[in-house]
Order: structure tokens, then sequence, then C-alpha cells
């Protein structure tokens, strides 16, 4: 079984200070997705930024933007130009490429807290 | 944009007690899922759906059961609460395809007492 590991419980950056969330994972698979979902408090999850295996470029997404490493099996989240309102539980999340029924693994979190 | 609705926020039930948490998505997506988020341990599956009548075990069924009558609708069934069962309860969908991001519901927070 795959397993997502999120080694960071609780981070905590600087207003308008960059942060990387850290997140590996297991699998014997070599095509798959990668996700990164955030939960505000007491709000809906809502996905962040994913990435194809196969791609080799690292996706990005406005002030988001992953370091894939694929040999190493990590994928972390980088947040530039941090705001309060990214303050938020972030999931890192994996999905074989079997197809789309069998949902996604996720990591236990990182709370990041965002100091003004 | 997708609107995933779980129908109680807050639900408060005692020992034994037979509980329905619903989920209703308007996208006409194939799948559904529900998730169980507990602090320090992430989200697990309990159980999924990809089309209607179907349901498959997830990484944590025992105790819970589902049904899905109808494609927009998927309804979480503990048979006979109980008190490790208090948790928060997501449910999400998505489309049938790869890389199809879930969309989530608000989520339902059930205390069993």
């Amino acid at each position: 079984a795959q397993t997502v590991t999120q080694s960071q419980p609780e981070m905590s950056v600087q207003e308008a200070e960059t942060v990387t969330l850290s997140c590996t994972y297991d699998t014997s698979e070599s095509d798959y997705y990668l996700f990164w979902y955030k939960q505000p408090p007491s709000r809906q999850m809502i996905l962040v930024i994913r990435q194809e295996a196969y791609k080799q470029q690292n996706a990005t997404e406005n002030r988001f933007s992953v370091n894939f490493q694929k040999a190493a099996k990590s994928f972390s989240l980088k947040i530039s130009d941090s705001q309060l309102g990214d303050a938020a539980m972030y999931f890192c999340a994996y999905e074989d490429s079997g197809g789309g029924a069998d949902g996604l693994t996720f990591g236990k979190g990182t709370h990041l807290i965002i100091q003004p | 944009d997708v609107k995933v609705t779980q129908s109680s926020r807050y639900l408060v039930k005692r020992t034994g007690e037979k509980v329905f948490l619903e989920c209703v998505q308007d996208m006409d997506h194939e799948n559904m899922f529900w998730y169980r988020q507990d602090p320090g341990l992430g989200l697990r599956l309990i159980y999924f759906s990809y089309d209607v009548k179907m349901k498959e075990k997830g990484d944590i069924p025992e105790g819970y059961s589902v049904s899905r009558e109808k494609k927009e609708r998927f309804s979480l069934i503990l048979e006979s609460a109980s008190t490790n069962q208090t948790s928060m309860y997501l449910c999400a969908s998505s489309l049938g395809t790869l890389n199809s991001p879930l969309h989530f519901g608000n989520g339902t927070r059930l205390t069993v007492t």
C-alpha cells in the first residue's frame, strides 16, 4: 500500500516570507499523481496544486509551486509571499494511475501558521 | 462550481444509535467518497463508490456501511454508534477520470456520547 508522510506537524512563517512544506511518499508505481490540499479553519478543503509523475516540469499556481523529486519520492510545496489567508492545514495526497475511483491516500497534514 | 453538501455540520448521538450522514453533489460526478479526519491521523478512507449501487471498502470500513441509490447522493451509516467513532467526517466527489481532483463538503463533526 502507498504511504504519504508529512514530517512537519506544524510550521510557522512570517507574513510575506516563503515557506516550504515537506512530503514524501512510498510507491512501487511509475505513473501516479500528487496533490496538495488546503483546509482553512472551519472551512472546506480545496485543491491547491497537482502534479503528474510523468511530467518533469514542476507545477506552479500563482504563489504556490512544488518541488517534485521523483527519484527521491519527494513532493514539497513552496508558498511564496505568505499571506494571512494561507493559514490552514495542508495535506499532501497520492493517487496511482490505476483509476480514479480508489480515492486518494493522504498524509497526516501540516498546520501552517502565518505570523503577522 | 461543484457543490458537495453534507446535511449536518454538527451531530451529537448516543452510543448504540443508528446514525445516517448524508452527502449530495450537484455535478454528476461518478465517484463519491467518505473520509474520516482525526487530529494527527490525517484523512482515512472509509468507503467509496464509483457508480450507483456500487461500493468499495476503503482503509477503515469496520463499523460503517454506505448506500448509493442515486448518483448524486452517498450516505454513510453507522449501524451502532460507538464513542470511538467521534470524529470529523468528510464527503467528497470526483469525475471518473484520472487526476480529477476531489471536491469536498464542509464536513460533519459527529460526537458520540
